[in-house]
């Protein structure tokens, strides 16, 4: 079957660096996307990685490994703003996401 | 602002009733999809639609059905809905270019009893 693991959950500093992870088991691959979404509020696209490496935009960075089946999402500087969840999703041999069930990040003053 | 919206923003309804969730973007994307976000679960694809006139089967679409008679519309329907279709419904759609990256609308809060 098709599987995307992150952490349920992340307590992080303001101010500080957090990294989430993110490892997938999936048919095919196509594509790695990192989405933020706040309560109550629908899904934002933050990052694509297709590619291995890092991808840098702002405070944001997403890596890539496909041959580990492994993504990471490093948030620097981080700001009360950026307490969300963070939903991890792979697009698999048929075109379609597979997401994890997320990632709620809790930022501390 | 263009983007999707959604209607309604929530709603509650009796098992056995039949309900539509509206779904209309402006942004002339040719493939949309219909997700349900469930506490503790990824969001899951019911239904998909890659161009007009096209539609297509997702993870979890028993109980479920959609139509795409033009580019800017995809309702949902329930035709007789069940409390385990309880769950926040998003709409989705994307450009086909480039990441290909899905943008959502507002969501729909269905709570059925």
């Amino acid at each position: 079957g098709q599987n995307i693991d992150q952490p349920t959950e992340m307590t992080a500093t303001e101010g500080a660096i957090v990294q989430i992870n993110c490892t997938y088991q999936t048919s095919g691959f196509n594509g790695l996307f990192w989405y933020q979404q706040h309560a109550g509020e629908a899904p934002t696209f933050l990052s694509y990685n297709v590619l291995d490496g890092l991808e840098e935009k702002g405070r944001f960075s997403s890596f890539l490994s496909r041959s580990k089946g492994y993504s990471y999402l490093l948030l620097k500087e981080l700001q009360m703003k950026d307490s969300a969840s963070y939903l991890c999703a792979v697009r698999d041999s048929n075109y379609q996401l597979i997401w994890g069930a997320g990632t709620k990040l809790i930022i501390k003053p | 602002i263009a983007g999707i919206t959604q209607a309604p923003t929530s709603q509650i309804l009796a098992a056995g009733r039949r309900m539509t969730l509206r779904c209309t973007q402006d942004m002339r994307h040719n493939a949309m999809y219909w997700y349900r976000q469930d506490l503790g679960l990824g969001l899951r694809l019911i239904h998909y639609s890659n161009t007009a006139g096209t539609t297509g089967k997702g993870e979890v679409p028993d109980g479920y059905s959609v139509s795409r008679a033009n580019t800017d519309d995809f309702p949902l329907t329930l035709a007789s809905a069940v409390p385990s279709q309880t769950s926040v419904y998003f709409c989705a759609s994307s450009d086909g270019q480039g990441a290909d990256e899905q943008y959502f609308g507002p969501g729909t809060r269905l709570t059925v009893t």
